[in-house]
């Protein structure tokens, strides 16, 4: 596609339910991040995927949060009995390679409120 | 831990004049800096990144300087219009095996027709 689509672009859940998140890189890139942005502060790291494998998963807040990434393409980034602090935008992006050389493209962001 | 601060967290100023956005890390060891676009509801937009061995990077009327050793970034933009009214975020990167990058919590620019 031309750009990073995520989705849904917007979710609200209750308190408890588990949620899946939904990321299309563009076409062709092997790095893909997951960022969470919550309400006036910077945007956190998640996680950072080469191809399918995750080197780099420091930034999971808690072990209700996993994400997956298959054929090098989609990832879904999944949140398990969910609480009022989970609320936020939930960015991804990608990247042609996993370089620090390489300009990272953003998505849109699903929007996140947990009552 | 990389800490990232930008100055001033808001910015208003009229249409035309040029103006000049802070970004400041605490760890000088980085690999590369990114300054992003952020519009309200949107994701970010990459408009500028300096590799550690760079000194400045321009595109249209934007410059972006990088002081590795006092760890500070400028975004500067020229003649400025309503158009570039936006958060403004500067991100680094600190390498050593990792991708992350560290962001500040932007700058919020309103440029007053």
């Amino acid at each position: 596609g031309a750009g990073v689509s995520q989705s849904p672009s917007n979710k609200v859940t209750e308190k408890g339910k588990d949620v899946e998140l939904r990321c299309d890189p563009i076409s062709g890139h092997t790095a893909l991040y997951w960022y969470r942005q919550r309400l006036g502060q910077g945007l956190e790291f998640l996680i950072y995927f080469q191809g399918n494998s995750a080197p780099d998963k420091s930034g999971l807040p808690s072990d209700r949060f996993s994400a997956e990434r298959t054929g090098e393409s989609v990832s879904t980034l999944t949140i398990q009995r969910t609480q009022q602090e989970d609320s936020a935008v939930y960015l991804c992006a990608s990247s042609l390679q996993g370089s620090t050389r390489n300009t990272i493209y953003f998505g849109e962001g699903s929007w996140l409120t947990v009552v | 831990k990389q800490e990232v601060t930008q100055i001033p967290a808001a910015l208003s100023v009229p249409e035309g004049e040029n103006l000049v956005l802070n970004c400041s890390f605490t760890d000088s060891a980085i690999y590369n800096l990114q300054w992003f676009r952020q519009d309200p509801g949107k994701g970010l937009t990459s408009l500028l990144l300096i590799q550690s061995s760079q000194r400045e990077q321009t595109s249209g009327r934007l410059n972006a300087s990088l002081d590795k050793s006092s760890g500070r970034s400028t975004l500067y933009i020229a003649a400025s219009q309503p158009g570039d009214s936006a958060t403004y975020l500067c991100a680094v990167n600190s390498g050593a095996g990792s991708y992350q990058l560290t962001f500040g919590k932007g700058t919020k620019l309103s440029v007053i027709p």
